[in-house]
């Protein structure tokens, strides 16, 4: 499994402002995917990350909302832009098996929860 | 499209007892992957057994184990000996197609009790 960190681990922002949160891996993952959880409820993903190419948006997401980075193999950044408190959740970034080969296992950072005022 | 259902939003055990958690899922793949991640109230998501579809042997992690049942598809977890640490929401997920993407039950809460 891989060892994955993600900064800031919680913030409380005003509405209208930007969140960058970094996603940080021990080693060189293929895929990364970033995640929101509202309060109570399921995840849902919300793009996919691949390094050297643009990210794959779900349904329901955009990049002007949420831009996303992958500079490396072992690193991602996503915004939250224009933020309203509609955007309070827990956004998780997760990568797939350090092995090269992508099987679906997927191992999650702890997360960082964004509380919109 | 997948879709996972988990149709148990919230359980309660006993301390040491055994509880088995219900996921049912619907998909046109042959080949896929399906998982239980346990999340407590830390909120990380944390994998607690992975069971791939070729497979016809039920996956076993300690305490965890699963009744795989790949033609009514379903996907149910066995906790055996429950421990106040088990105490956590659980997902049920599947993995399958090109895009290596997971789709997420709604959750189970599992309450372990002393």
């Amino acid at each position: 499994s891989a060892v994955i960190s993600q900064k800031p681990s919680r913030d409380i922002c005003q509405r209208g402002t930007s969140l960058t949160i970094q996603c940080q891996v021990d080693s060189q993952v293929t895929m990364m995917f970033w995640y929101r959880q509202q309060p109570g409820q399921s995840l849902t993903l919300i793009a996919t990350a691949n390094q050297g190419s643009e990210a794959t948006y779900e349904s329901g997401f955009v990049i002007d909302k949420f831009p996303i980075s992958r500079p490396n193999l072992t690193f991602s950044t996503l915004t939250v832009s224009n933020m309203s408190p509609e955007d309070s959740s827990i956004y998780l970034c997760s990568v797939d098996t350090p092995t090269g080969v992508s099987s679906y296992e997927q191992y999650f950072g702890p997360g960082t929860r964004l509380t919109v005022t | 499209a997948q879709t996972v259902t988990q149709s148990q939003p919230e359980m309660s055990v006993q301390e040491a007892e055994t509880v088995t958690l219900s996921c049912t899922y619907d998909t046109s793949e042959n080949n896929y992957y399906l998982f239980w991640y346990k999340q407590p109230p830390s909120r990380q998501m944390i994998l607690v057994i992975r069971q791939e579809a070729y497979k016809q042997q039920n996956a076993t992690e300690n305490r965890f184990s699963v009744n795989f049942q790949k033609a009514a598809k379903s996907f149910s977890l066995k906790i055996s000996d429950s421990q106040l640490g088990d105490t956590a929401m659980y997902f049920c997920a599947f993995g399958g197609g090109s895009n290596y993407k997971l789709t997420f039950g709604k959750g189970t809460l599992l309450t372990v009790n002393p």
